[in-house]
């Protein structure tokens, strides 16, 4: 079955970087795109970028334009989400998500100094 | 970008009872819209796509409608399990854009 599983929890100083994985398994990863989204703490969803894993196109919100980088890997069938400059609004859950069916598991990325 | 608004923020629902919920885009979106749920410590199910095709092993009584800039999610005859917060987004337009959510709590 088509499943998503990201990387462990993650805490980190203000100032710093981030970089979450996704590994897709159970389809052809190639073939369909990946998206982000972001939850803080009681909050709702919020989309943050996107990569058509074949070819390797972007898109992404202009609020982490120039902060944020989508890439992915198609021979370990994987996506990564890297936030740099990261402030403690920037405390969330990130989400993989694969064309908007499936979801991973969620990684919890807390900013605190 | 698209702002999706969703209302009300709360529904207070007694179990069998139906249930309707509103999403409304600030442009077009066509069909282009989901649906999703979460309940507490999970992640985002998909519920409904295309604004109103139910996802795979989605209940019958999830039903979706709608399409330019209105749209609703029915429940019918909750049920425990569908106590939880419900999502919009659009994918008609970048940045794909959420709703605020939805709870539906029991009454």
């Amino acid at each position: 079955q088509v499943q998503l599983v990201q990387s462990g929890a993650e805490v980190r100083k203000p100032g710093a970087s981030v970089k979450v994985s996704c590994k897709a398994s159970g389809y052809t990863f190639s073939t369909s795109s990946m998206h982000w989204v972001r939850q803080a703490p009681g909050q709702g969803l919020e989309w943050v970028g996107w990569i058509n894993a074949g070819n390797g196109d972007t898109k992404y919100s202009q609020k982490f334009q120039g902060r944020v980088t989508i890439t992915r890997d198609t021979s370990a069938s994987t996506a990564y989400m890297e936030l740099s400059s990261l402030t403690s609004e920037d405390t969330a859950i990130y989400y993989c998500m694969k064309d908007g069916d499936v979801w991973g598991q969620g990684t919890t990325v807390t900013v605190t100094s | 970008e698209i702002v999706m608004t969703q209302s009300p923020a709360t529904l207070s629902v007694s179990p069998g009872e139906s249930t309707t919920l509103s999403c409304r885009a600030s442009q077009s979106v066509g069909s282009n819209l989901v649906w999703y749920q979460q309940k507490p410590g999970q992640a985002p199910r998909l519920l409904i796509y295309g604004a109103s095709t139910r996802a795979t092993g989605i209940p019958a009584r999830f039903s979706g409608s709608g399409s330019g800039t209105e749209f609703t999610l029915t429940i019918s005859s909750l049920q425990s399990e569908d106590f939880a917060v419900y999502y919009c987004q659009q994918y008609n337009n970048w940045p794909r854009t959420f709703g605020q959510g939805t709870k539906v709590e029991i009454k």
